[in-house]
């Protein structure tokens, strides 16, 4: 079964950067794009971007151009998505999500909690 | 930039129906946008009901429905049941691989 594990909460500083992983199993790495989403507590889900495991193309939310790299590594079928100049702002859940044929988010992670506190 | 409106909630009694809209800051959702639909309870991630507009998810019981009603994107539920209680959340598809997500609509059953 499809199946999508991240890696485990982090905190950090303001101005430093966060990298979480995002691990694939149970269906061909390169035939589905993967999304990134995150939730700021107590608020809705926010669309960051989506990368094509096959070519490694990423396209970003215009909040997040220039803040946000997706990348993947086919090897070990892992994604990950880096977010820069963290802020209060960026503690959120991070969630990595497989597309579907039909534009939808059909297969979630878990989530990873991202704390920026000084 | 896109914003993609819900209601931010609704009450329904327990049998009851809802529907419940996804609507665009500018122009008119069609099924060229790809409406999808996910119902999310707390601490739990989002869990896919709808997608391509009006096609249930593997295990989405049938009481959830979806369509296109005037210019905006519908999720109806037929029949609200308890554990229906939870936030949805809309996603459209805004092309060149560009989505964008709802604001939200939280339903209460009671």
């Amino acid at each position: 079964q499809v199946q999508l594990v991240q890696s485990g909460a982090e905190v950090k500083k303001p101005g430093a950067s966060v990298k979480v992983s995002c691990k694939a199993s149970g269906y061909a790495f390169s035939n589905y794009y993967v999304h990134w989403v995150r939730q700021a507590p107590g608020q809705g889900l926010e669309w960051m971007g989506i990368i094509s495991p096959a070519g490694g193309r990423a396209t970003y939310a215009q909040n997040f151009q220039g803040r946000a790299t997706m990348t993947r590594d086919t090897s070990t079928r892992t994604l990950y998505m880096e977010l820069s100049s963290l802020r209060s702002e960026d503690t959120a859940v991070y969630y990595c999500a497989r597309e579907s044929p039909h534009h939808s988010l059909a297969h979630w992670g878990q989530g990873t909690q991202v704390t920026v506190s000084s | 930039q896109t914003v993609v409106t819900q209601e931010p909630s609704f009450s329904v009694s327990p049998g009851g129906t809802v529907t419940l809209t996804c609507g665009l800051s500018s122009g008119s959702v069609s099924t060229s946008n790809y409406p999808s639909w996910y119902q999310q309870t707390p601490g739990q991630a989002p869990r896919t009901l709808i997608y391509s507009t009006n096609t249930r998810s593997s295990g989405v019981p049938d009481r959830f429905s979806g369509s296109i009603v005037g210019n905006k994107a519908a999720l109806t539920i037929t029949g609200a049941q308890a554990e229906d209680e939870s936030d949805y959340y809309c996603v459209l598809y805004m092309g060149s691989d560009i989505y964008v997500f709802g604001t939200g609509t939280m339903v209460t059953v009671l």
